[in-house]
């Protein structure tokens, strides 16, 4: 078993929709918790940052952690075709080592 | 401008040829990695290094090596590369403190026939 897991997808949505993005883990001593963002032929770019469980919320962009779960979802609202990425989780368990472990991404597609 | 380079973008070799990723970045971090992308696994650590001449096994060492003689370079080494080797990688960097920002190089796409 992975210690993170991510739906690949490909999620398709209309311009306008929330997407929603999940990641489940097995490691309970992951504290901190990622979302990049790639764009295809690009190196992956930092969206999110959260630690511990809870929401933080950057623009349309919604990053929640419930540890008790071991599940974390990045919502995005009023999706636009430049939020077509692949979004990858990652995580750690101790603050600023440099080792993280990945999800393996989910392709999203906004349709105008 | 702040940022991590990576040569070469694209390299395409024989098994055995030994060869070098070169990684830079300016920005004086602590700490830099190599992650390796293939599909269907995502992203994955090969070998990461919190300060100079201090280097430690990611998540997929096997047949490769790297060195940190200077802050603000991360070679990454094939000594005998395979076709397994064939993947998109990457290389990292960010600060000891604050969030764990890792700033990504653009990528270089490696093909070993």
């Amino acid at each position: 078993q992975k210690e993170v897991e991510q739906d690949p997808g490909p999620l398709s949505v209309p311009e306008g929709a929330i997407v929603s993005l999940n990641c489940t883990y097995s490691n309970s001593a992951f504290q901190y918790f990622m979302w990049y963002r790639q764009y295809s032929r690009k190196g992956p770019e930092l969206l999110m940052y959260t630690y511990s469980s809870g929401n933080k919320e950057d623009g349309r962009f919604t990053a929640q952690v419930d540890k008790s779960s071991k599940y974390i979802s990045l919502f995005i609202r009023d999706s636009q075709p430049s939020d077509s990425a692949t979004y990858l989780c990652a995580m750690s368990g101790r603050r600023n080592t440099g080792k993280l472990i990945f999800g393996q991404g989910t392709t999203l597609q906004v349709k105008p | 401008e702040a940022q991590v380079t990576q040569n070469p973008r694209y390299l395409i070799t024989v098994t055995g040829k030994k060869l070098t990723v070169t990684c830079s970045q300016n920005m004086n971090h602590e700490y830099m990695s190599w992650y390796r992308q293939d599909p269907g696994l995502g992203l994955r650590q090969i070998y990461y290094s919190m300060n100079v001449e201090v280097t430690d096994k990611g998540d997929v060492p096997e047949g490769y090596k790297v060195s940190r003689k200077e802050k603000r370079n991360f070679p990454l080494i094939l000594e005998s590369p395979s076709p397994n080797q064939t993947s998109l990688y990457f290389c990292a960097s960010s600060l000891a403190s604050g969030e764990e920002t890792q700033y990504f190089g653009p990528g270089t796409r490696l093909l070993v026939l």
